[in-house]
């Protein structure tokens, strides 16, 4: 059974701070994982999907990394933002049917 | 062009009456997918439709959810006798197949009394 896990749970940085957000899946056998962003009252938005085949992928300020053999993906911020505050979620699609899996999410929070 | 919308955005019901829960996906998008979060949790899979195939229904918790679909169009999430802890947030999402990016909705808040 796959589960994901992010760490930290919760995490607070100044403005201008590059960050790392941590997710683990203990199934390697995945197709794809995607990384989104969640406001409080709003549903999620997507930031990054990797495919199972890629290493990694970037947008903008975002950079997530993908690592299938140790079950890990990171999601890395330069130069954080008040405007980056939000829960940040990973979540994980299986080979074996079209169930995805999420994290609990990290709750970020960046001062201005 | 719109995005996938739900209805209503919010829902109070008593214990042990029926609820029903609609998404309209992106116009396009083969795939639907359901989740549930609860407070402070996570999403929660429950069921995925792709086209015409047969749904994956195993993230149902019990039978009293149940959800339709009616070729790429509208869907609904019906939940019977609904208990307490059926309370929180249902998304839908969509994509352009099964394999593509989600497009959340803004969710459903279902509060039972």
């Amino acid at each position: 059974k796959q589960e994901v896990t992010q760490i930290p749970a919760a995490l607070s940085v100044p403005e201008g701070e590059n960050l790392v957000l941590n997710c683990s899946f203990t199934d390697s056998a995945i197709y794809n994982l995607q990384w989104f962003r969640q406001d409080p009252g709003k549903g999620l938005t997507s930031l990054l999907l990797i495919q199972s085949s890629q290493r990694e992928q970037t947008s903008g300020r975002l950079n997530a990394s993908l690592d299938k053999s140790s079950g890990r993906s990171t999601l890395y911020i330069a130069a954080s933002q008040p405007g980056d505050s939000a829960t940040y979620l990973c979540a994980v699609r299986g080979t074996g049917g079209f169930k995805t899996i999420f994290g609990a999410g990290t709750r970020l929070f960046v001062k201005a | 062009g719109a995005g996938v919308s739900q209805s209503p955005s919010n829902k109070v019901t008593e214990k042990g009456k029926d609820v029903e829960l609609r998404c309209d996906p992106i116009s396009g998008h083969t795939a639907l997918y359901w989740y549930r979060q609860r407070l402070g949790q996570g999403l929660e899979f429950l069921i995925y439709f792709q086209g015409n195939s047969a749904p994956d229904k195993s993230g149902l918790p019990s039978d009293r959810f149940s959800a339709e679909r009616t070729g790429e169009s509208v869907s609904t999430l019906t939940i019977q006798r609904t208990q307490q802890e059926d309370s929180a947030v249902y998304l839908c999402a969509s994509s352009l197949e099964n394999a593509d990016t989600q497009y959340f909705g803004p969710g459903t808040r279902l509060t039972v009394l």
